[in-house]
């Protein structure tokens, strides 16, 4: 899998939205990116992914550069409880197993 | 619908003791995957089902062993527990192998003294 880079930490005021950068420059034409975050002691919790389109769920929006070597995560209206860890990941589905690849993360502060 | 379920939450073993950390899911899914992280880093696969009586190694194997004899049940077995092996044990269920994303227990904090 595809090895990414984040920054290791951001802060956000509550209300604003969270931007989270990723840059994944030697990802191949079928790996996805995935995003999950950890929220303390408890197991991560999965966010949104894609594969070259943007993508947009209940919880975040996901933007995909058109070169895919870099990516987004956009939490609109960042709430003290989005504090947390959050991993991106590069994975390729390989016909047989799934297997993701967390990296140290970027650990986002939601202050007031 | 309870998801992934670990047991137990915490434990504290003895050097050179066994256990067994159990998960189990109710959602259905066929892969299943056992990682550890160790304090301050990412998660690390140890091991991974893709179905009932299919097993295989991830990236830190040694020092367990899986079985899978159910869809629904995928424990973890510490033979010979070493200091080496305390960390937080994450087990995680998807419904297939694809895009399919996978779906997280809350863990169990294993200490070894």
């Amino acid at each position: 899998d595809a090895k990414t880079t984040q920054p290791t930490s951001m802060d956000c005021a509550e209300g604003r939205a969270a931007n989270l950068p990723c840059n994944h420059s030697t990802i191949s034409g079928n790996e996805y990116v995935y995003w999950y975050r950890q929220i303390h002691s408890q197991g991560p919790q999965y966010i949104i992914h894609g594969l070259k389109n943007n993508e947009t769920n209940e919880m975040a929006s996901l933007i995909i550069t058109e070169d895919r070597k870099s990516s987004t995560l956009i939490l609109p209206h960042a709430t003290l409880r989005d504090t947390a860890v959050y991993y991106c990941i590069v994975r390729v589905y390989t016909g047989t197993a799934s297997k993701l690849t967390f990296g140290t993360g970027t650990r986002l502060q939601v202050t007031l | 619908n309870a998801g992934v379920t670990q047991t137990p939450k915490f434990r504290i073993l003895k050097i050179g003791q066994s256990m067994t950390l159990q998960c189990t899911q109710d959602m259905n899914h066929n892969y299943m995957y056992w990682y550890r992280q160790d304090p301050g880093m990412g998660l690390k696969l140890i091991y991974y089902s893709v179905g009932a009586g299919i097993t295989d190694k991830g990236e830190v194997p040694n020092g367990y062993n899986v079985s899978r004899s159910t869809t629904e049940d995928f424990p973890l077995r510490l033979e010979l527990a070493a200091p080496s092996q305390t960390s937080v044990y994450f087990c995680a269920s998807s419904l297939s192998g694809g895009n399919q994303p996978q779906h997280f227990g809350d863990g169990t904090r294993l200490s070894i003294l």
